[in-house]
């Protein structure tokens, strides 16, 4: 069965905290991404991995950095969480970054 | 930063009526066209793609596409309540490199 996993579902951090999301795919994916949910502003690229330590900003990567040293996992960190970073973010991948993308089940984060 | 504008935000459509759903690409290296379905609470799901000029038809859904002018349209017949939810408009190029863009997403809602 074709998954993304998204660990945490919900989290709740305090300004200024470290944030580890983490992500995983069973389907051999060489791309992975990380994208934040917000209300009215749809879906926004944060980080592109084409695999294993090849990673790229996308449109919103600042306050962020991502981790993928196994095609299968991919981690966002937060370094110092600021409250402008409550959001949903979701982790997806495919199998080229010109397919279908295939999404986790999202983490809710709330910096307080 | 080329943007994908979707249109209208929201749309309320009765039972049995047809949706229309519409996007639009400021980005002229775009060739790809995705439509991706979000029900409330849950993650994105590719719905339909489109990659060449005319229409695709999936059951009740059905993809327009005009390359020359970055449009594609999503059109629902005979809706269902099930069908209410946020949908998404992606794009991409289709050489090597590219992501995934997404507009903000047109909220349905199909009433009884």
């Amino acid at each position: 069965d074709m998954k993304v996993t998204q660990m945490p579902r919900y989290l709740i951090k305090r300004m200024g905290e470290n944030v580890l999301l983490e992500c995983g795919q069973d389907m051999s994916h060489e791309t992975m991404y990380w994208y934040r949910q917000d209300p009215g502003l749809g879906l926004q690229l944060i980080y592109i991995s084409y695999d294993v330590d090849s990673n790229s900003e996308g449109d919103i990567p600042k306050g962020y950095r991502v981790s993928r040293k196994k095609r299968e996992h991919f981690s966002l960190i937060l370094d110092s969480a600021k409250t402008n970073q409550t959001s949903v973010y979701f982790c997806a991948s495919s199998f080229t970054s010109a397919e279908t993308l295939y999404f986790g089940s999202g983490t809710r984060l709330t910096v307080l | 930063q080329q943007k994908v504008q979707q249109s209208p935000e929201s749309l309320i459509v009765p039972e049995g009526g047809m949706a229309s759903l519409n996007c639009t690409s400021s980005d002229r290296n775009v060739d790809y066209f995705w439509w991706y379905r979000q029900r409330s609470g849950k993650s994105p799901k590719m719905l339909m793609a489109i990659f060449s000029n005319g229409e695709k038809e999936e059951g009740r859904f059905t993809v327009h596409l005009n390359k020359a002018s970055l449009h594609t349209s999503l059109h629902i017949r005979d809706s269902q309540p099930s069908d209410s939810a946020l949908y998404f408009c992606a794009v991409s190029a289709s050489n090597s490199g590219t992501y995934q863009r997404f507009g903000t997403g047109t909220k349905l809602q199909v009433v009884p």
